[in-house]
């Protein structure tokens, strides 16, 4: 099946340095990811939509500046938290579609990658 | 995408059938309704979906009303490892941008 990863799995960082996370789809490729992001005892909410040679679609509210993400091959989209403040403490969750198969619309989740800013 | 009502919480015994509800009053002709779980600090799992006909794969079971403004997700055996939140949401399929809008969910506890 689908696997999509993410790397790391967990980070702890000071306030004020940036974050990078990488999402990785395994064995497919895929034009399009997601990026969510859950807070304790939440519900996942969709951050940005990031397409594979163009800018991300950022979800209204959601600082374009702050979280920037770059999908520069068919495999790998990265979000990187900049300047990073422990209200951005969080799960951060990809999700990639595969972009050949039949059922293209269908969204694979990664592990999620928990930051935690001190 | 269509709203979607969902019980916060639910227990089931272990080794029986799991019902879970989801009202989704407003769904359109066109939207599908999915059915994702997500166990404790991991990504969501993608379970069944369905437009309008009951659908069955190895995980579960989606039974569609009718009037299709509602839905329920069978788990036949449950078993402790599927302790988790599901998810329903209804959307349509193919659309731009395809997203998923994640609602509060259920939690479900399988309990011994």
């Amino acid at each position: 099946g689908a696997v999509v990863s993410q790397h790391p799995s967990w980070v702890i960082c000071k306030s004020g340095t940036s974050v990078k996370i990488e999402c990785r789809s395994l064995d497919f490729q895929a034009t399009t990811m997601f990026w969510y992001r859950q807070f304790p005892k939440q519900s996942l909410m969709l951050m940005a939509t990031s397409n594979e040679g163009s800018k991300a679609t950022y979800e209204q509210g959601v600082e374009k500046d702050k979280f920037l993400i770059n999908h520069a091959s068919l495999t790998l989209s990265t979000l990187t938290v900049t300047s990073a403040h422990p209200e951005d403490s969080s799960f951060y969750i990809c999700s990639a579609r595969d972009s050949l198969a039949p059922t293209y619309n269908e969204q694979f989740f990664g592990p999620g990658t928990r930051l935690t800013v001190l | 995408d269509a709203k979607t009502t969902q019980p916060t919480s639910m227990d089931c015994a272990e080794g029986r059938a799991a019902n879970l509800p989801c009202n989704h009053s407003t769904i359109s002709g066109n939207e599908y309704v999915y059915w994702y779980r997500q166990i404790h600090s991991q990504g969501p799992q993608y379970i069944i979906h369905g437009l309008k006909n009951n659908e069955t794969n190895e995980m579960a079971s989606l039974i569609i009303t009718e009037d299709r403004k509602s839905s329920t997700l069978i788990l036949p055996h449950a078993t402790l490892r599927d302790t988790a939140v599901y998810y329903c949401i209804v959307r349509v399929d193919r659309a731009a941008g395809n997203k998923l809008t994640f609602g509060g969910g259920t939690r479900v506890l399988v309990k011994p």
